[in-house]
């Protein structure tokens, strides 16, 4: 069965500072993934997703991730936080593989807290 | 920008009572979820919907559960007999047509349900 983790529940660290947010996959193939953001009181926004092709991929407020099979990771960065970056970031996969039997059902990873610091 | 919304934002009920949430996919998707997340937990996958017919859904969606499109617009998720352990907060998302890995799932803000 899938899973997805994402190590660390909170992460802190200074507006400027580099932001790294990791998350890990368990999968008998690589999985289509997704890092989600959710600001207070909002819903889940896509910031950006792998399905095929370049490997590093770029999405919106300046982040990207990197998928690497061979660490079975997709881990979110970006180079220089800003307070408004604080919020939850959600890790999602779903099979490559689903054809017609899949209608797109996402597993989570249980999200990670950002807080940026002055 | 289309979005999804869901209504209410917060309900409170009691035990074994009947709740309705209530979702407004974005008009042109016409795949449908239901997600939820329990305090501290991860967010889980309740059901799909795609057809007017529910097209997968997990060992959490039990009998006490159903989701109908009643017209069109409207996507609704019902639970039968709310148990304390339904407490959580409710996610409602859809997407269009297309490859399903491809094709972006667009979520609500959420309904916050508390059961007591």
């Amino acid at each position: 069965a899938q899973s997805v983790t994402q190590l660390g529940s909170h992460v802190s660290v200074s507006e400027g500072a580099l932001v790294l947010l990791r998350c890990n996959y368990s999968s008998s193939v690589p999985p289509y993934l997704f890092w989600y953001v959710q600001y207070p009181n909002q819903g889940l926004q896509l910031l950006l997703k792998y399905t095929t092709g370049a490997t590093l991929v770029k999405g919106i407020n300046g982040f990207e991730a990197e998928f690497k099979k061979s660490e079975t990771s997709f881990h979110l960065t970006k180079p220089s936080a800003h307070m408004s970056d604080a919020a939850e970031y959600f890790c999602a996969a779903r099979p490559s593989n689903a054809g017609g039997t899949s209608y797109g059902k996402l597993t989570f990873g249980q999200g990670t807290i950002l807080t940026v610091h002055p | 920008e289309p979005e999804v919304t869901q209504t209410p934002s917060h309900q409170v009920t009691q035990m074994g009572q009947e709740v309705i949430l209530r979702c407004v996919p974005i008009s042109n998707h016409l795949y449908f979820y239901w997600y939820r997340q329990i305090l501290g937990q991860k967010v889980e996958f309740l059901v799909s919907f795609y057809n007017n017919e529910i097209s997968e859904k997990s060992e959490i969606f039990d009998d006490q559960f159903s989701v109908e499109r009643p017209d069109g617009s409207n996507f609704t998720l019902k639970i039968r007999s709310t148990k304390l352990e339904d407490s959580a907060m409710y996610f409602c998302a859809s997407r269009a047509r297309g490859l399903a890995g491809v094709e972006t799932q667009y979520f609500g803000p959420g309904t916050r349900l508390l059961v007591l």
